[in-house]
């Protein structure tokens, strides 16, 4: 898979909305950006995932650049239970045999 | 419908011990993984599979072995368990490489 880079940490105030950015320069034409995300002391949890088009779904929006070699996730009005650290991980759809790897991720905090 | 299920929770071994590590899943899912996470630390893949009867290295195999007899079912096996291994494993399924992938609640090893 290749590489994604993200800040190791952002702050958000409580009702704000908040943007995650993730780079992926090498991206290639067949790599789905996903996004998980992990609360404390729990298992990580599916947030969302596009390929070249925006995206919305309950939980945020994945706003992804015109040449695709960075993309954004978009929460909409942080809360509390938003704290946790999310991750960009890039899958390729054309291969049977890949597997999830996770990197270090942008542990996002919340503030009241 | 149970999801992932992670057995057991909890469990402290003896160096030198052996144990075996269950996550079954109710979904049927093709794709399965097991990660270990360090306290501070992102995910890192151990093993996983793309289908029953098969298995694959992921990035910190070594003191591990997997085996993938039914489908639904993803065995992680220590042999002899060393405190290097103390962690918390968390186990994973998806249908294919570019759907959302489940976790379960992972499982506390403590090495002593």
């Amino acid at each position: 898979d290749a590489k994604t880079t993200q800040p190791n940490s952002m702050e958000s105030n409580e009702e704000e909305p908040v943007h995650l950015p993730c780079n992926h320069s090498t991206i290639s034409g067949t790599d789905y950006i996903h996004w998980y995300r992990q609360l404390p002391s729990q298992g990580p949890e599916y947030v969302i995932h596009g390929l070249t088009s925006n995206v919305n779904n309950r939980m945020a929006s994945l706003a992804i650049a015109e040449d695709r070699k960075s993309s954004t996730l978009i929460l909409h009005r942080a809360t509390l239970r938003d704290a946790a650290v999310y991750y960009c991980i890039l899958r390729d759809f054309s291969s049977g045999n890949t597997p999830l790897v996770f990197g270090k991720g942008t542990r996002l905090s919340v503030i009241a | 419908n149970a999801g992932v299920t992670q057995t057991p929770k909890f469990r402290v071994l003896k160096t030198g011990q052996s144990m075996t590590l269950l996550c079954a899943q109710d979904m049927n899912h093709e794709y399965m993984y097991w990660y270990r996470q360090d306290p501070g630390m992102g995910l890192r893949l151990i093993h996983y599979s793309v289908g029953e009867g098969t298995t694959a290295k992921g990035e910190v195999p070594d003191g591990y072995n997997v085996s993938r007899l039914k489908k639904q079912n993803f065995l992680l096996g220590l042999e002899s368990a060393a405190p290097s291994q103390t962690s918390v494993y968390f186990c994973a399924s998806s249908y294919s490489p570019n759907t959302e992938a489940f976790f379960g609640q992972g499982t506390r090893l403590t090495v002593v």
